[in-house]
């Protein structure tokens, strides 16, 4: 596509629950990276890809975390039995090659009540 | 301590004027440098990669002081459309996870 795709936009959520964030990256790129932004705060690092090698997932904040990209394409960022300290914009971005500048999705605004 | 600060600001500056952000970063095996523009309820846009003999591009203009660890973004001739968030990154050495900073904001007035 021509840009990162994230869904979905909103998610609201009891705790408790499970919710799975979609992220579709620009095609051809071979990196892609999940962030979490608080208000007022920049991206915080979560966890890397490159293809569908989790390279780097020492940003998840807990085991409660999870992600992945079987096909080296679209991938699943995951929060089993959510909690209200869980609430953020999470951020999906990719690039052409690794360390290269990012491209960002628009988000995942989550809201667990 | 953080691993990449910036000044918050706000910066409050005239339409026209010239105006400097800093970052400062404490990973001194970092390797790559970026900033950032996030306009409110948006996602961050790539606005330049930093490279070690400074670069330009139009107004822009970064820098990167490796020995003192900060990098600089210079605007000038400051738009209205200018006023967003800039966010610096750094990518450490050795891997490929990017550490953003806070971001300094910047609101140009008529």
């Amino acid at each position: 596509g021509a840009g990162v795709s994230q869904s979905p936009r909103y998610k609201v959520t009891k705790r408790g629950q499970d919710v799975a964030l979609r992220c579709d990256p620009i095609s051809g790129h071979v990196s892609l990276y999940w962030y979490r932004q608080a208000l007022g705060q920049g991206p915080e690092f979560l966890t890397y890809f490159n293809y569908e090698a989790q390279q780097d997932k020492s940003g998840l904040p807990n085991d409660r975390f999870s992600a992945e990209r079987p096909e080296g394409s679209i991938s699943t960022l995951t929060i089993q039995r959510t909690e209200q300290r869980d609430s953020a914009m999470y951020r999906c971005a990719s690039s052409l090659a690794a360390g290269d500048g990012y491209t960002f999705g628009s988000g995942t605004r989550l809201t667990v009540v | 301590r953080k691993e990449v600060e910036q000044d918050p600001g706000p910066f409050n500056v005239p339409e026209g004027a010239t105006v400097a952000f800093n970052c400062t970063y404490s990973n001194s095996a970092s390797q790559s440098f970026f900033w950032y523009r996030q306009d409110c309820r948006k996602e961050p846009k790539l606005l330049m990669s930093v490279y070690s003999s400074g670069n330009e591009d139009g107004r822009f203009t970064a820098q990167l002081n490796r020995a003192s660890q900060y990098i600089s973004l210079l605007i000038r001739d400051s738009k209205l459309s200018d006023s967003a968030t800039y966010l610096c990154a750094v990518r450490r050495g050795g891997g490929f996870k990017t550490i953003f900073g806070a971001g300094t904001r910047l609101f140009v007035k008529a």
